[in-house]
Formats: structure tokens, sequence, C-alpha cells
């Protein structure tokens, strides 16, 4: 079963606007982090805010927040005012801890979404 | 300061030679990870060392792969013998053990192989 799911292959915004970039995930651990990176054309993975999953506020980080919804496992990326330098593909990741080893586990990411900001 | 750094950055080369991609992870941080990317499979886990001992080998496709992270600030990656199918870009990762609200995962630049 897939452990993050992002069922937005492409998107598009107008420039200056919001838009919200989808994300589910599924894991049975009670211990992980969420995360969101931005791959532009260039190929570089930038990191762009973290969610752990105790944290009981949305994360936030300038122009980007996680909409965090634990019930419903999902970690929406939201990006205001948006720019043309934000058109990338972003992807979204989870990484799960394991409490009895006290050990963290490898990032496990989803297929992506392609986002274009138009002028 | 310094991020994760990658070489070689881009390498073309014959199928049926040794490749070996090199990292040096974030002075401090105890995780190195590799991940390689593909259009057909996207991002896909190799292998992780945590205090340089290797965690999790079962995204490494086939004996063809090893890798080894002989001390804290560097690791490789070796294919031997490339094949065509190997071309992908090739992400080094690391990072600190998550403490308390705080977890970053940096990726390198990746390393761009094409095996011809």
């Amino acid at each position: 079963a897939q452990k993050i799911t992002q069922t937005q292959p492409g998107m598009f915004v107008q420039e200056k606007e919001a838009v919200t970039l989808d994300c589910t995930y599924d894991t049975s651990d009670q211990s992980y982090g969420l995360f969101w990176y931005k791959q532009p054309s260039s190929g570089e993975m930038i990191f762009l805010i973290y969610q752990g999953s105790y944290d009981e506020q949305n994360a936030t980080e300038g122009r980007y927040s996680l909409n965090f919804q634990k019930a419903r496992k999902s970690a929406n990326l939201v990006i205001s005012a948006s720019q043309l330098g934000d058109s990338a593909m972003y992807f979204c990741a989870m990484r799960e801890f394991s409490i009895s080893s006290g050990s963290a586990r490898q990032l496990t990411f989803g297929s992506g979404t392609q986002l274009t900001v138009l002028p | 300061d310094a991020g994760v750094i990658q070489s070689p950055r881009h390498e073309v080369t014959e199928m049926g030679q040794e490749v070996t991609l090199r990292c040096k992870p974030i002075s401090g941080h105890d995780y190195l990870f590799w991940y390689r990317q593909t259009m057909m499979r996207g991002l896909e886990l190799l292998i992780y060392f945590n205090n340089n001992v290797p965690i999790d080998d079962s995204g490494m496709p086939e004996d063809r792969f090893s890798a080894k992270m002989p001390n804290a600030s560097f690791s490789t990656l070796k294919i031997q013998p490339s094949e065509p199918r190997d071309s992908a870009v090739y992400f080094c990762a690391s990072s600190f053990p998550p403490r308390g609200r705080v977890d970053t995962i940096y990726f390198g630049e990746g390393s761009w192989l094409t095996v011809v």
C-alpha cells in the first residue's frame, strides 16, 4: 500500500493567488514527521517545511504552511501569494520513528505534484 | 554552511563500466541516505546508514550495487557493472536524529548518471 499519496499530478495557479497541494499518508506509528520538498527544473531537492505528528499547531515557514489534519491523515501544503519562481515539482514525504528502538527510518516520498504558476 | 556535497555532478559512462558516486554529509549528521530518482519509479530509497552502519539496504536493486560509509564524513555508492537502466539521478541526503519537534533531512544536488 502507498504510504504517501499525492493525487494531483499537475496544478496551475495564477500569480499572487494561494494554492493547496494535497497529501495523504498511511502509518500505524504514533510518532512520525511529514515533510515537503520543492524540486525545480534544475533538479535539486529543497526542504520547505516540517510537521511532527505530536505538533498541535500547523507548521508555517514564510509563505508556506502545512495544513495538518491528523485524524484524516492529511498534510496539505498551502503556498500563499504564489510567485513565478514557485513553479516546480513538489514532493510530500514521511519519516516514521521507532519509539521502541529510538531510531528514525527513511523518508518515503509521494509521486509529486507539478505546480505551474501563471503570470 | 556547507550542505551535502555529491560528486560527480554529471557522469556519462559506457555499459559495463564501474561507476562510483561520492557523498560528504553535513558535519555532525549521523544519518545518511542514498536515493535514486527516475521518471518511471520516482524517488526510491536505496540504502541508509546510521552512525556509519547500514540500517536498511532493501532498496538496493541487485548485487551490482554496493554502498559503504567508512567514516562519518564520507560515503560511496558503487555500481559494477553499470547498465543503461541504471541511468538516473542519485541523491545523497543526511540528517541528525529527530530531536523533539525538529527534524530535517537535507539533500545534495544529485549525481546525474547516464549509462550508454
